[in-house]
């Protein structure tokens, strides 16, 4: 069936680092791919979005690639700063599945001062 | 003002007991969801409803009813609570054509 996965469950940076956070998925009919960001306490918030005829799209101080070919998704932070330690997931839809976003395992980022 | 708001916030009971949960949007959108975050963090989507109308059922137990009596509006009961429904439980809506959700603060249900 559909699934969203991510290969790192906790990531742990220094502040000023570049994080990257991966996530692999199986439905080769996702058109559209979401991070959020989840702070503890909070909802899922959106962190940026890409849809499948692209293969990169750069936001502040993050970007998403995707690659189509081995179905996989990324997130990089550049500069890490501590406000951004958080649960990041990262989501997929397919083209007749109604909005709905299946979401990935979750990945735990620290970031250290 | 809150886009997406959900209460109440924390929510403990016994087994047995029957509870909901409201949220409410204002954010225009004729898509609604409540989604469920396991202890591992692992959110799953449970019901889509869109202009008051079911949309998606994602084979969640009868004992889980929602309810949307407008489009800016979906509730949650929960009767005969279980033990395994401890979670928290995170109310959505979308309104554009991409799909992007926007997520309530989320309601930490805790059954004894």
């Amino acid at each position: 069936g559909e699934s969203v996965g991510l290969h790192l469950p906790t990531l742990s940076v220094q502040e000023g680092d570049n994080s990257i956070i991966n996530c692999a998925y199986s439905n080769s009919a996702s058109d559209y791919f979401i991070w959020y960001k989840q702070e503890s306490g909070k909802g899922p918030q959106f962190i940026i979005d890409i849809r499948s005829n692209m293969d990169k799209r750069q936001g502040q101080r993050v970007t998403v690639l995707l690659n189509k070919t081995v179905k996989h998704l990324s997130l990089q932070i550049a500069a890490t700063q501590p406000g951004d330690s958080a649960v990041y997931f990262c989501a997929e839809k397919g083209t007749t599945s109604y909005g709905k976003l299946t979401f990935g395992q979750g990945t735990i980022l620290t970031v250290h001062p | 003002d809150t886009a997406v708001s959900q209460t109440p916030k924390y929510l403990v009971t016994q087994m047995g007991n029957d509870k909901s949960i409201k949220c409410e949007q204002n954010l225009g959108h004729d898509t609604m969801y409540w989604y469920k975050q396991d202890s591992k963090k692992f959110l799953k989507i449970m019901f889509s409803y869109n202009n008051k109308e079911l949309i998606i059922n994602e084979t969640v137990p009868n004992r889980f009813s929602p309810k949307s009596p407008d489009k800016a509006h979906l509730n949650l009961h929960i009767n005969s609570l279980e033990l395994g429904d401890s979670a928290v439980y995170f109310c959505a809506s979308s309104g554009g054509t991409d799909g992007r959700l926007f997520f309530g603060s989320g309601t930490q249900l805790s059954v004894l």
